[in-house]
């Protein structure tokens, strides 16, 4: 059974860092490109992030680059996301999500329960 | 970059069908998905490639895209659909790929 498991979320204060975690189980991890996405309280839903199967190929959205940095360790089965310079905006539930093997079209098959993170003073 | 259009609501009776739309230029070149989200819960694929079906979701759930539209077709509503939808798709072309639609609020009566 796909398992994507999130941590390390929190409460933080502006300027502050965080590393999220994303523990993945019952799938060959290294064979997989991998995202985060979040969610802001009551907001919909907005891409972050994305690293390739080997971690050659990254990508941000404009409203975090330069601040977060995706990576992974295919030996540990694990997907993080450093956080810096946090701000208020922020503040929401982050994802990974799983994109499927031999699939160019980019959706996201399996998502992880999510952690919140929160930024204020 | 790319933007994506969803209408915020639809409303729809029991056993009647909900089509919930998402706009983009020229949105018919590229492929489109779809997910379910039920309140406290993560996100769940329910269309892929515009019009595919992962195992497990019903065939009440369908997809089309031509134009500069996407539709979601529901078919035969069930309580149980009550939730928020959003369209997203991978623009390649762009170095900050991933969009998502702003979501739309399906509301059973």
């Amino acid at each position: 059974e796909v398992q994507l498991v999130e941590s390390g979320g929190g409460l933080v204060q502006p300027g502050g860092s965080l590393r999220l975690s994303c523990a993945a189980s019952g799938f060959t991890f290294s064979s997989y490109e991998m995202n985060w996405v979040r969610q802001a309280p009551g907001k919909g839903l907005e891409w972050v992030s994305y690293i390739s199967s080997s971690g050659s190929t990254i990508y941000y959205a404009d409203s975090v680059k330069g601040r977060f940095t995706i990576s992974r360790d295919n030996a540990k089965n694990s997907l993080y996301l450093q956080m810096n310079s946090l701000r208020a905006e922020d503040t929401a539930v982050y994802y990974c999500a799983r994109a499927p093997r031999y699939s160019s079209s980019g959706y996201y098959d399996y998502w992880g329960q999510g952690t919140l993170v929160t930024v204020s003073s | 970059s790319y933007v994506l259009t969803q209408p915020p609501s639809v409303s729809v009776a029991p056993g009647q069908t909900a089509r919930i739309t998402c706009g983009g230029n020229n949105i018919g070149s590229k492929s489109v998905h779809w997910y379910q989200q039920k309140p406290g819960q993560a996100p769940v694929l329910v269309v892929y490639d515009d019009s595919d079906r992962p195992s497990g979701i019903p065939e009440r759930f369908s997809g089309s895209n031509s134009g500069n539209t996407a539709t979601l077709t529901i078919s035969r509503v069930e309580a149980g659909d009550e939730a928020d939808y959003y369209c997203q798709v991978w623009d390649s072309s762009s170095d900050h790929p991933g969009v998502f639609g702003g979501g739309t609020k399906l509301t059973v009566l």
